[in-house]
């Protein structure tokens, strides 16, 4: 079957650097994308993976490696802003699409 | 450029009662999705569309149904409501179905309990 496991709740400082892991098992895997939503929000996009390695843009950067079935989005210079739930969602053609619970990242001055 | 945007924001049904969530799109997006979010789970497919006349079940389509008659609006209809469908309710568009770089945008969401 098909599963992705994410941990609940993060909490980090901020300024500081929080690693957010995602592991996945599926079949025909595409690819792996990050969401944040804000409490009471809608879901928007923050980055995909499909190849080995790690993507950056700005503070955010999310790394997967396909051979372990794992990726995490890392998240520098943290903001109270920053303070939402992350979830990741991985494509593939068994399921088309499958979203994780989310982590709830707090984050403390 | 109003995006995506769903209709009503919250409703309260009566078990076996039947309505309609509303969401259209401005983006000129062929691939249309929705998605049901639950407590502690992450947001569920129920069915989906890539293109006007052509839709798909999800993971989770018992209970609802979707027809795509325009590239700008994708109805979900719940056919008898029930306490188990509460849940908040998204509504996405984009123009490849969210594969690689191409972004998902969601709409605000429509919060609906079954009494």
């Amino acid at each position: 079957g098909q599963s992705l496991e994410q941990p609940s709740e993060v909490t980090a400082v901020e300024g500081a650097i929080v690693q957010i892991n995602c592991t996945y098992q599926t079949s025909g895997f595409y690819g792996l994308s990050w969401y944040q939503q804000h409490d009471g929000g809608a879901p928007t996009f923050l980055s995909y993976n499909a190849l080995d390695g790690l993507e950056e843009t700005g503070r955010f950067s999310s790394f997967l490696s396909r051979s372990d079935s794992y990726g995490y989005l890392l998240l520098q210079e943290l903001q109270m802003k920053d303070s939402a739930s992350y979830l990741c969602a991985v494509y593939s053609s068994a399921s088309k699409i499958i979203f994780g619970s989310g982590t709830r990242l707090s984050i403390r001055p | 450029n109003a995006g995506v945007t769903q209709t009503p924001k919250f409703q309260v049904l009566k078990t076996g009662q039947s309505m309609t969530l509303q969401c259209a799109q401005d983006m000129n997006h062929e691939y249309m999705s929705w998605y049901r979010q639950d407590p502690g789970m992450g947001l569920r497919l129920i069915h989906y569309s890539v293109g006007a006349g052509i839709t798909d079940q999800g993971e989770v389509p018992n209970g609802y149904n979707v027809s795509r008659s325009t590239t700008e609006d994708f109805p979900l209809r719940l056919l008898s409501a029930a306490p188990s469908q509460t849940s908040v309710y998204f509504c996405a568009s984009s123009t490849q179905g969210g594969y690689g770089t191409d972004t998902q945008y969601f709409g605000p969401g429509t919060r609906l309990t079954v009494l």
